[in-house]
């Protein structure tokens, strides 16, 4: 089955609202980060946060490794905010690559 | 911050055809990963690397060579180009193995 879960699929938020983004795994993680992209766009690192809370402006991210989820929490949202949010964790069982999640596509409308 | 830059940033090739991707990083990382980004597959790691002369199979591996030359400069290469190999390649380094990786721009690849 799939390692990492992302939900919502898809968000859509007026301008101002806030947004909750999760990610769940299935086994444990030894590293955790978010990313954004715009559409054919590069993965901008926007958190690396294996366990706690992280903030940075208006986005904050929490992660409990004990209950294998992490969080991207967006607080008043901005149209500039537009675009996928991803999700990835690095396992703890040797390998070394970062799996990812599906994704979530947020818009944020005027 | 890593700098990871990627070259070339669009190829266009034909099915057989030789490609190479070349990517550099300037922030003494050891590890470098490529990965490619398909609609309905995420991102996919092909192959990795934990120092010049070092070579790991990633999850998709077929299909692609690759060779770590310096500690900087990680490259890709297709010796024979298939249309199912048309994706967005991203190349990716980090200080340690469970450490932040910092990715490049990518390189947007079409096999006709």
């Amino acid at each position: 089955g799939q390692q990492v879960q992302q939900s919502p699929t898809s968000l859509v938020l007026q301008e101002g609202e806030n947004a909750e983004l999760q990610c769940n795994f299935s086994t444990s993680l030894n590293s955790m980060q978010w990313f954004y992209q715009r559409p054919g766009g590069s993965l901008i690192s926007v958190f690396y946060n294996p366990s706690g809370t992280k903030q940075s402006g208006r986005l904050t991210s929490t992660t409990v490794i004990k209950e294998r989820r992490s969080s991207l929490h967006i607080s008043s949202s901005q149209i500039t905010d537009s675009g996928t949010y991803l999700c990835a964790m690095g396992e703890s069982s040797g390998s070394w690559q970062l799996i990812f999640g599906s994704g979530t596509q947020l818009t944020v409308m005027p | 911050e890593a700098a990871v830059t990627q070259s070339p940033r669009n190829k266009v090739t034909v099915t057989g055809g030789n490609v190479t991707l070349s990517c550099r990083q300037t922030n003494s990382h050891n590890y470098m990963y490529w990965y490619r980004q398909d609609t309905g597959h995420g991102l996919r790691l092909i192959h990795y690397s934990y120092g010049a002369g070092n070579l790991q199979i990633g999850d998709v591996p077929d299909g692609y060579k690759a060779t770590r030359t310096t500690q900087e400069d990680f490259f890709l290469l297709l010796e024979l180009a298939s249309p199912s190999q048309t994706s967005l390649y991203f190349c990716a380094s980090s200080d340690a193995p469970d450490a932040e990786q910092f990715f490049g721009p990518g390189t947007r690849l079409t096999v006709l």
